[in-house]
């Protein structure tokens, strides 16, 4: 099966840093997805972008699908943004979805 | 409109024993997906559901089991515990139509002693 590796795994930043979080995948992929898990276990789904550019505020991503790899950008962090990040992809439309092992991210003040 | 929500919150169980966990998709979604999260891991996708019939599986043993209902919402059934069952337990709801955008619950938290 497809395999979907997180980097890097932890991450510690000051508020008002940026960071580039990298999703990289073994296969290609029909859908890709960013997610956001907060400390206490709601996950939200940040972006669908199986290929191309997205901007969401202070996040945005990119999908170079040719390359199998994705990145999530997060400008100006905020305490908030804390949580662990999840890639997840789908080969096909309607099969099951894939997690990686995520990229926990602490902004401290 | 309402959220996806989940039940119960919390829950332990002894090994051996069976649990039920539900969930109630958000209004308009017609399908349902159920993961488990292990501590410090991604989640693990289990099954999902379409019009009250399983539509795709995970690496999930038999003794995992669903129901959907006529009004989307789900089940998620365990039999004969084990201790690795441990973890939360999350449902995703989606219309068929747009399955790239699930709403998560809060998810159940599930301890097996």
């Amino acid at each position: 099966g497809i395999q979907v590796e997180q980097s890097p795994p932890d991450l510690i930043l000051q508020e008002g840093a940026n960071s580039t979080l990298r999703c990289n995948f073994s296969d290609s992929v029909n859908n890709l997805q960013w997610f956001h898990q907060n400390p206490w276990g709601q996950l939200i789904n940040l972006f669908y972008i199986p290929s191309g550019t997205k901007q969401n505020g202070r996040l945005s991503a990119t999908t170079v699908a040719t390359e199998r790899y994705s990145l999530l950008y997060i400008s100006s962090s905020q305490t908030t943004d804390s949580g662990v990040y999840f890639c997840a992809v789908e080969k096909t439309s309607y099969d099951k979805v894939i997690f990686g092992p995520g990229t926990s991210l602490s902004v401290i003040p | 409109e309402t959220g996806v929500t989940q039940s119960p919150t919390h829950l332990i169980k002894t090994r051996g024993q069976q649990v039920t966990l539900r969930c109630s998709s958000q209004s308009g979604h017609n399908t349902v997906s159920w993961y488990q999260q292990a501590l410090g891991q991604g989640p693990q996708f289990i099954f999902q559901y379409y019009r009250e019939e399983e539509n795709g599986r995970g690496n999930f043993p038999p003794r995992f089991s669903g129901l959907q209902f006529p009004n989307y919402s789900s089940e998620l059934n365990v039999n004969a515990l084990e201790l690795d069952d441990s973890a939360l337990y999350l449902c995703a709801s989606s219309h068929r139509t747009k399955p790239y955008e699930q709403y998560f619950g809060p998810g159940t938290r599930l301890t097996v002693t």
